[in-house]
């Protein structure tokens, strides 16, 4: 039962750096997520996707780049890191009748020095 | 401007006792509200959900009430146990419109 899985788990970066975490589910979701978690900030979507060729911004985008070629992955680039993108990101997925229940990854904690 | 809040930072609860968390909300176009339980160093978990069109969940020890007109939503947790010392995120979304959390509550529960 993988579920989400996220790689990596952990990740230090030098400002301007570009890195891309990757995100891959095997349940055959259409919607696919990624959020990020600061503290007192609770869960910011950054971008998602709702199938295979098509994606829009979340709450949070820039910065940040994402596409879906295929219904299993959705990595999320990084450009060009700076320090205020230091956080826990979590990818998420849900099927179309269940567009609320997300099932999330782990997380990737990245640290941008 | 949020739109999903959870004004309690945290919370403290003694076993056995009811834990009521609370969430409110601003948009009035919210028709599916979600809660999540948060442990640390993992990914949040879906716990219970209740659609606009009721005023009350249940789920076991867990109860998810609704009051569309105060735009309010509370989880209660009875009895609360040791093991559900977590962040608790509320959400909502509506058609097709992402997922919206709250910034959460931290639950302790102590034995």
């Amino acid at each position: 039962n993988a579920g989400v899985t996220q790689t990596p788990k952990f990740q230090v970066l030098k400002t301007g750096q570009s890195m891309t975490l990757q995100c891959a589910q095997d349940m055959n979701h259409e919607y696919m997520s990624w959020y990020r978690q600061d503290p007192g900030m609770g869960l910011r979507l950054i971008h998602y996707s709702v199938g295979a060729g098509i994606t829009d911004q979340g709450e949070v985008p820039n910065g940040y780049n994402v596409s879906r070629s295929t219904t299993e992955d959705f990595p999320l680039r990084l450009l060009s890191a700076a320090p205020s993108q230091t956080s826990v990101y979590f990818c998420a997925s849900s099927s179309p009748g269940k567009a609320g229940e997300l099932f999330f990854g782990e997380g990737s904690r990245l640290t941008v020095l | 401007d949020q739109q999903v809040k959870q004004n309690s930072p945290s919370l403290s609860v003694q076993e056995g006792r009811i834990s009521i968390l609370n969430c409110d909300y601003t948009n009035s176009m919210f028709d599916y509200f979600l809660w999540y339980k948060k442990y640390p160093a993992e990914g949040p978990t879906f716990l219970i959900s209740i659609s606009s069109i009721k005023d009350k969940n249940e789920d076991g020890r867990f109860t998810v009430f609704l009051n569309k007109s105060a735009k309010h939503l509370s989880l209660h947790i009875v009895p609360s146990q040791p093991g559900d010392s977590a962040v608790y995120f509320c959400a909502a979304y509506s058609g097709n419109t992402p997922l919206v959390f709250g910034k959460g509550t931290r639950l302790s529960v102590i034995a």
